[in-house]
């Protein structure tokens, strides 16, 4: 089926570890996406790229790296796990416009302990 | 900058009785509106959207809502909601060619 797919679905990590998640979309869509949710909050965006080679800040950068190794592929970096980044991590893809609508992967469950 | 409030974090409401799910937003321009769907340990699914044109917007699955300009909301409603609906539904905002600015949340309970 086309969509956005994320790995790793879970993942528990030790305060300080580094790990990255991986984000790939098969719909031709210039723009992605990385969101956090979090009890209460709603969603929230950590990193986006409106296109290939390009990517900026969103509302929560803090702690994270992002890349966007071509068109459909865009990985998010823990360089050192904290607890507060335990949270449901969700990668999204859109046309440029945003007119569509986003399309979301199914998440990424990440603990730190 | 926008913005979005769901009033209601959780409704409850028995099967087959309607629902209103509240969203009000804050922007100084045109924008886009959207409410989504997740259903427990999914990703979110686009269940409507209002980009111009007719002010009530029908989606998926019974759902509709209606665009206000002038109160500046966008409420999610279903005339008879089933069991299956139970799920957190999220309103989100956006302008042109920029990001998504999603809402809290409200979850929608329905009881039997």
């Amino acid at each position: 089926n086309a969509g956005v797919t994320q790995t790793p679905k879970f993942q528990v990590l030790k305060t300080g570890q580094s790990m990255t998640l991986q984000c790939a979309q098969d719909m031709n869509h210039n723009s992605m996406y990385w969101y956090r949710q979090d009890p209460g909050m709603g969603l929230r965006l950590i990193y986006y790229s409106a296109s290939e080679g390009t990517t900026d800040k969103g509302e929560v950068p803090n702690g994270y790296n992002v890349s966007r190794l071509n068109k459909r592929e865009f990985s998010l970096r823990l360089e050192s796990a904290a607890p507060s980044q335990t949270s449901v991590y969700f990668c999204a893809s859109s046309e440029e416009d945003g007119v569509s609508g986003y399309t979301f992967g199914s998440g990424t469950r990440l603990t730190v302990v | 900058a926008q913005s979005v409030t769901q009033l209601d974090s959780q409704v409850p409401v028995f099967e087959e009785a309607p629902v209103e799910l509240r969203c009000n937003y804050s922007s100084s321009v045109s924008v886009y509106l959207f409410w989504y769907v997740q259903y427990p340990n999914q990703g979110l699914q686009l269940l409507l959207k209002y980009l111009s044109g007719s002010t009530l917007v029908k989606g998926i699955n019974g759902f509709e809502a209606e665009f206000n300009k002038s109160q500046t909301s966008f409420h999610l409603r279903k005339p008879s909601v089933h069991i299956s609906d139970t799920a957190e539904y999220f309103c989100a905002v956006s302008q042109y060619g920029n990001k998504l600015v999603f809402g809290a949340g409200t979850i929608l309970r329905v009881k039997s």
